[in-house]
């Protein structure tokens, strides 16, 4: 079966720190991955989505970025922390090769910049 | 563009209590429609989806039903357990691709027993 792991669980960081979160998918080949960003009392946000190695679509433009070195590893990164950064970021995978494959979801990352 | 909307949370029910929690859309095609649950410390899991007018999608005893005249999709239970306390996220998808999701804000509910 698929599993998606992403680390760490909770992060605390100052500002103007960097960021590396990471995120890995278990089970299946070639899935589409996502990173969302949820913020206090808000909905989802999706910051960028990837639909193979090193291709990368980024739908808000911010201070974040994100890679994918390997086919089920995506990874979020900031070179210096805003405050505005803090959140819950989920990752997520979908087959998407069927309309309306769901959103697989990580468990997230509680991150608090300081 | 399309967007959700939520009934705003907290709710807070006690054991066996019916539940409903509102979403209504604006969109400009014939969307697919979801509902997903977090619960506390976890991400989001899909509870259940519907892909055209007048179906309905259920699982764990919770239903929705996709109301084009009234562009709705209300989550409902006819009677909640402690274990069903999470936040819940309605969320629409024009084109059924995942990228393309619009999620509302979310709704805390807090079952007590």
């Amino acid at each position: 079966s698929q599993t998606i792991h992403q680390w760490p669980a909770t992060l605390v960081q100052p500002v103007g720190s960097p960021l590396s979160l990471e995120c890995t998918v278990e089970g299946t080949s070639n899935p589409n991955l996502y990173w969302y960003r949820q913020a206090a009392g808000r909905g989802l946000q999706l910051l960028f989505y990837s639909v193979g190695i090193g291709q990368i679509s980024s739908e808000v433009p911010q201070n974040l970025s994100a890679s994918r070195p390997q086919d089920r590893q995506f990874i979020l990164s900031s070179k210096k922390l805003l405050l505005s950064d803090s959140g819950f970021y989920l990752c997520a995978w979908t087959g998407d090769r069927l309309r309306n494959s769901p959103l697989h979801f990580g468990n997230g990352t509680r991150l608090t910049v300081t | 563009g399309d967007s959700v909307t939520q009934m705003e949370g907290p709710v807070t029910l006690s054991e066996e209590a019916f539940l409903t929690i509102n979403c209504t859309y604006t969109a400009t095609g014939y969307p697919s429609l979801f509902w997903y649950v977090q619960y506390p410390g976890e991400g989001l899991q899909l509870l259940l989806k519907a892909t055209k007018a007048d179906d309905k999608g259920s699982n764990k005893g919770f239903e929705a039903t996709y109301r084009k005249e009234t562009t709705s999709f209300h989550l409902e239970k006819g009677s909640v357990q402690v274990s069903d306390s999470a936040v819940y996220f309605c969320a629409l998808s024009e084109s059924g691709s995942a990228r393309q999701l619009t999620f509302g804000s979310g709704t805390q509910l807090t079952v007590l027993p």
